[in-house]
């Protein structure tokens, strides 16, 4: 089956700096690449997403990018701000089955 | 339009015990799933059912059954319950075509 792993596991930044988080994925039939975040005791809450079709995609401060011939793929938060302290996970999916990386702990030092 | 639903918000379980996760939703999706996030982890798939009678494994199945119910519903059953069952358990629906999963608040359980 699919293996996404993700990194770091922890991520602190100043308020207003950047932030990247990294996942990799094994199975070249994956073609859908969501990222979520969450915050403590919430359920995880879809902030971009990207399609194996399409290199890059931009939603205000969030970004993700996606390299399908390395398998790979990352989210970029530019200009962060303490509310985007959370735990953000990455996913990958053939459309059927979603397999989660092991999320990313970040931390926006205001 | 209460979106995803899960019953009950926390349980705890001696182990051995059993009891039924219960999940719907009001969105008409056809996809339904059953993930468990312990600490630390991403969450991992349970089960699936892509459509109204279809179910499905997923990484770690072994310990659970499910059942699609109807279009709405779709439960979780835990026939023995161990400690390694402690978790966080989400539910989670998507529209048949579409890839966005909506999911649910979650069920904290705990086995001892």
């Amino acid at each position: 089956g699919e293996n996404v792993e993700q990194h770091p596991s922890t991520l602190s930044v100043q308020e207003g700096d950047s932030a990247v988080i990294k996942c990799t994925y094994s199975d070249s039939a994956s073609n859908y690449f969501p990222w979520y975040k969450q915050e403590l005791g919430k359920r995880p809450q879809l902030i971009i997403d990207i399609r194996s079709n399409v290199g890059e995609k931009k939603d205000q401060r969030i970004a993700v990018t996606l390299n399908k011939t390395a398998k790979h793929f990352s989210l970029h938060i530019t200009e962060t701000q303490p509310e985007d302290s959370a735990v953000y996970f990455c996913a990958a999916t053939d459309f059927n089955k979603f397999y989660f990386g092991s999320g990313t702990k970040l931390n926006v030092k205001p | 339009n209460a979106g995803v639903t899960q019953t009950p918000k926390f349980q705890v379980l001696k182990t051995g015990q059993s009891m039924t996760l219960q999940c719907a939703q009001d969105m008409n999706h056809n996809s339904m799933y059953w993930y468990r996030q312990d600490p630390g982890m991403g969450l991992r798939l349970i089960y699936y059912s892509a459509s109204e009678g279809t179910t499905d494994k997923g990484e770690v199945p072994n310990g659970y059954n499910v059942s699609r119910l109807n279009k709405r519903e779709f439960s979780l059953r835990l026939e023995s319950a161990a400690p390694s069952q402690t978790s966080v358990y989400f539910c989670a629906s998507r529209e048949q075509g579409l890839y966005e999963q909506y999911f649910g608040p979650g069920t904290r359980l705990t086995v001892t």
